[in-house]
């Protein structure tokens, strides 16, 4: 069965600097999709950047991006500039490709970011 | 709206009683999804549905009945609350195929049992 583990269950970063989450999984799987959500206070689930494993490059969007490492199964969301808005909750998350029974979410346990003004 | 919408958002009810959470999306989702999200645990799938009329469990479906009789609805009832059923319930929606596919989530109900 595929897992996901995040082992920080807190992190601080100050505003305007960078902050690394990590993120390991397992899984025998090829090919999948890993996914990191952020959920601000008002609980919405937030989707803030998406991998697919037979991508090489790492995924980016704007502040955020991704370092992929396949062959460690790992996944860490680096934040840059950090901002008070990024003050959230944030699940790493797994998924097998569509076609299957399923394309449920396989989430981590989450680590929580304080933004420091 | 278009969207993924849940009702009601906040829930109090006793030990024992049938709670029906109720979702609906707009955007014909193929794939729709129950979680429950518990400190120390992230998000775990109650149940989930294919498509109307099929629908199968997740990881913790015990004590919870699902149903889907229109693609654009899945209600979770809890047949009988129980206080370790107090969660906050989120409800995804997703299509159906496609490499890019990403599952969009409600807003999520905080259900309390006393």
């Amino acid at each position: 069965a595929q897992t996901v583990t995040q082992s920080q269950p807190e992190m601080s970063v100050q505003e305007a600097e960078t902050v690394t989450l990590s993120c390991t999984y397992d899984t025998s799987e090829s090919d999948y999709y890993l996914f990191w959500y952020k959920q601000p206070p008002s609980r919405q689930m937030i989707l803030v950047i998406r991998q697919e494993a037979y991508k090489q490059q790492n995924a980016t969007e704007n502040r955020f991006s991704v370092n992929f490492q396949k062959a460690a199964k790992s996944f860490s969301l680096k934040i840059s500039d950090s901002q008070l808005g990024d003050a959230a909750m944030y699940f790493c998350a797994y998924r097998t490709p569509a076609g299957g029974a399923t394309n449920k979410l396989i989430f981590g346990t989450g680590t929580l970011l304080a933004v420091q003004p | 709206d278009a969207g993924i919408t849940q009702s009601p958002r906040y829930k109090i009810t006793e030990t024992g009683r049938q709670v029906t959470l109720m979702c609906h999306q707009t955007w014909s989702h193929s794939y729709m999804f129950w979680y429950r999200q518990d400190l120390g645990h992230g998000l775990r799938l109650i149940y989930y549905s294919a498509a109307a009329d099929i629908t199968d469990k997740g990881e913790v479906p015990d004590g919870y009945v699902v149903s889907r009789s229109k693609t654009e609805n899945f209600p979770l009832t809890l047949e009988s609350a129980t206080r370790s059923q107090t969660s906050v319930y989120f409800c995804a929606s997703g299509p159906l195929t496609g490499r890019t596919d990403t599952q969009y989530f409600g807003p999520g109900t905080r259900l309390t049992v006393l």
